[in-house]
C-alpha cells in the first residue's frame, strides 16, 4: 500500500547541530508539507512544496529549510538546531488541487538539548 | 481563513452516536468545512469535508446548517478507537491560504 513515512521517529541532538528529518511518500502526490506541533500552539506550517524544485515558506519557517529534488521526498533541515525547535514534526502530502485533504506521517519527535 | 469554535471536550458512550459541533460564523461563500482527527501521538487523519450539502463517507457524516455558520460531525456508532482530538477547519478548497489552521479541537473520549 502507498504510504508516507518519516525518519527518524525520535532524535536527540545538541544546540547548534544540523539536523535533517526525512519524509518519503509513495502516493506520487505533488504537494508536500511540514508542520510542527507544540502544546498550546496546535499544528503550524513550516514549509510546503507543490512539486519538484518548488518550495514555499509557511508561518514558522525561520531556522528551517527544505528542498524538493524528486516527487517522493521533502527533507526538512534545521541548519543550527535551537532548543526552541524541540517539537514533534509532521510531514504531509496531498493530491494536486486537493490541498485540504492531507495525508500525514506518524511524526518525528525532536529534542534539542 | 475563517475561525472556528469547538467545545474543548466531550464524552460519548461506546456504540452511541457522537455529535461534535463546530461554529464558523464568519465563513465565506467559497470556504469549505474540513474535519480531521488526531489519535494520541499519531499524525492527524482527514475525515470529511463539505461546502453546503450534507456529506457522508465510511467514517462519518457532516451536517452543515443552511446558513453555513455551524456544522456537526457525526460518528454514528462510536468505538473506543474513536477517542481522539477532532479538529474543525474552514478553508477554501482551491487556492486561498495554503495552511490548515488546526486550532485546539475537541477532545472526544469514548467510554466503555
Amino acid at each position: 500500500d502507498a504510504e508516507i513515512t518519516q525518519s527518524p521517529r525520535h532524535k536527540i541532538t545538541e544546540t547548534g547541530r544540523q539536523v535533517t528529518l526525512a519524509c518519503h511518500q509513495t502516493w506520487n502526490h505533488n504537494n508536500m508539507f511540514w508542520y510542527r506541533q507544540d502544546l498550546g500552539h496546535g499544528l503550524r506550517l513550516i514549509h510546503y512544496s507543490y512539486g519538484v524544485q518548488d518550495t514555499n515558506k509557511g508561518e514558522v519557517s525561520d531556522g528551517y529549510s527544505v528542498s524538493r529534488s524528486n516527487t517522493e521526498d521533502l527533507p526538512l533541515t534545521l541548519e543550527s538546531a535551537a532548543s526552541s525547535q524541540t517539537s514533534v514534526y509532521f510531514c504531509a502530502s496531498s493530491v494536486y488541487g486537493r490541498n485540504g485533504e492531507l495525508f500525514f506521517g506518524e511524526g518525528s519527535r525532536l529534542t534539542v538539548l | 481563513d475563517a475561525k472556528t469554535t469547538q467545545p474543548p471536550s466531550m464524552d460519548c458512550a461506546e456504540g452511541r452516536a457522537a455529535n461534535l459541533p463546530c461554529n464558523h460564523s464568519t465563513i465565506s461563500g467559497n470556504e469549505y468545512v474540513y474535519w480531521y482527527r488526531q489519535i494520541h501521538s499519531q499524525g492527524p487523519q482527514y475525515i470529511i469535508h463539505g461546502l453546503k450539502n450534507n456529506e457522508t463517507n465510511e467514517m462519518a457524516s457532516l451536517i452543515i446548517t443552511e446558513d453555513r455558520k455551524s456544522s456537526t460531525l457525526i460518528l454514528p456508532h462510536a468505538t473506543l478507537r474513536d477517542t481522539a482530538v477532532y479538529y474543525c477547519i474552514v478553508r477554501a478548497a482551491q487556492g486561498g491560504s495554503e495552511k490548515l489552521v488546526f486550532g485546539k479541537g475537541t477532545k472526544l473520549t469514548v467510554n466503555p
